[in-house]
């Protein structure tokens, strides 16, 4: 069985700080990994994935994602937040298309001027 | 840029009614999915569509729904007999193939059921 865990419900930074939203998954298969971003009254975008490939992966608005087997994470992480970052973020695991994917529970991200 | 549409973007239906959501996955896409999100929750799997028939399904997906690819471009859950907690916002997505496994969502359609 698959499971992800997303710490923190709730981040909050200032605007140009780092952001880091953390997320831990389980998985008895090598993994693919998904961060999606969700605007207020919108759909999921996605942000980036992982797929066996890289171990660092970049994605669109400048953020990245850095896969640790051994720490089961994939924490997505921004140099310098921006107003416009401000939504939900979903952490995703799967392990093929045509499979589910099992979100965690999100963490939404404010950021102050 | 290729998108997945869904329509209505909000439907309301009385308890006990039959509703249908309709979905346009991606055009090149060969996998297609419906998930739903709960007001505040997280959003959860409900079942996937491959080569015409349910490739997987979670327990949510009971007797009550059914998905069905009329035609080329259509991929439609109905529920029937709604019940008061299945209101929620229903997301379609669609992933082009095994190499590409990643979904992409449509906007989604809020069910409100009264």
């Amino acid at each position: 069985a698959q499971s992800v865990t997303q710490l923190g419900s709730h981040v909050s930074v200032s605007e140009g700080a780092l952001v880091l939203l953390r997320c831990n998954y389980s998985s008895s298969v090598p993994p693919y990994l998904f961060w999606y971003v969700q605007y207020p009254n919108q759909g999921l975008q996605l942000l980036l994935k992982y797929t066996s490939a890289a171990t660092l992966v970049k994605g669109i608005n400048g953020f990245e994602a850095e896969f640790k087997k051994s720490e089961t994470s994939f924490h997505l992480t921004k140099p310098s937040a921006h107003m416009s970052d401000a939504a939900e973020y979903f952490c995703a695991v799967g392990n093929q298309a045509g499979t589910a994917l099992i979100f965690g529970k999100g963490t939404t991200l404010s950021v102050s001027s | 840029e290729p998108e997945v549409t869904q329509t209505p973007s909000h439907q309301v239906t009385q308890m006990g009614q039959e509703v249908i959501l309709r979905c346009v996955p991606i055009s090149n896409h060969l996998y297609f999915y419906w998930y739903r999100q709960i007001l505040g929750q997280k959003v959860e799997f409900l079942v996937s569509f491959y080569n015409n028939e349910i490739s997987e399904k979670s327990e949510i997906f009971d007797d009550q729904f059914s998905v069905e690819r009329p035609d080329g471009s259509n991929f439609t859950l109905k529920i029937r007999s709604t019940k008061l907690e299945d209101s929620a916002m229903y997301f379609c997505a669609s992933s082009e193939d095994r190499v590409n496994p990643e979904a992409f969502f449509g906007q989604g359609t809020r069910l409100t059921v009264v």
